[in-house]
């Protein structure tokens, strides 16, 4: 099995700033990886696929970045509605995975 | 517009049973792979396994094989996952989401159905 490990887990941060989160797959995945926005009740929203295509109507300030085995998301310029949690998926192997999330908090 | 609808929340004793459902509308139902998604209280994403409609051959994530079973009605735009005796370390949100192929990224998810098993 492919195992996701995604870091850090949780990050404060300020609006305006500009954050970076990783996932590292366990073997190369080329770039068969997809990263995935929660809010707080809601269900996830997919951000990027292909890791570093950006789904139609996200925001320019989200970008992916990586292949084979190391990925970044990355937020320029953080506004107050990106807080939320943040999740990679390989789908490159089965069984597809998860990375364990990023919980991004206002400091 | 594509859309995954889920069924409504349920509450369950211990041992009862539960199908689940997720209706997709907006485009070919049968064309797309149907994946199912846990999310227990608190915590994050885990991969349950994944079912095409067109033939309704299915793949299980290990953790969930034999603990619940899968199925789709294209004829309906409907995929199913059920459990024959459910556990209270069932109570989590379920989520289906729409997939392009067997190793298609997932792109749109149903609104989740929250599960509550408890006595």
């Amino acid at each position: 099995d492919i195992q996701m490990t995604q870091s850090p887990s949780s990050l404060s941060a300020s609006v305006g700033d500009r954050v970076t989160i990783t996932c590292r797959a366990s073997q190369g995945i080329r770039n068969d990886l997809s990263w995935y926005q929660q809010k707080p009740g809601k269900a996830p929203k997919r951000l990027i696929f292909a890791a570093s295509s950006l789904q139609s109507g996200v925001p320019s300030r989200f970008s992916g970045s990586g292949s084979g085995t190391e990925f970044t998301l990355s937020i320029g310029s953080l506004q107050p509605e990106d807080f939320a949690a943040y999740y990679c998926l390989q789908h490159n192997s089965y069984p597809i995975t998860f990375g364990q999330g990023t919980r991004l908090e206002i400091k | 517009e594509v859309q995954l609808v889920q069924s409504g929340a349920e509450v369950k004793k211990p041992g009862e049973s539960l199908k689940m459902s997720c209706k997709g509308s907006g485009y070919s139902f049968s064309s797309y792979w149907i994946v199912w998604v846990r999310q227990m209280p608190g915590k994050g994403l885990e991969w349950m396994g994944t079912i095409y409609p067109g033939d309704s051959d299915t793949r299980y994530s290990p953790s969930f094989q034999g603990q619940v079973t899968m199925s789709a009605d294209k004829s309906i735009s409907t995929a199913y996952v059920q459990w024959s005796s459910l556990k209270a370390s069932d109570t989590a949100m379920y989520y289906c989401v729409r997939q392009s192929g067997w190793y298609g990224p997932p792109d749109y998810w149903g609104q989740g159905t929250l599960v509550t098993v408890s006595s």
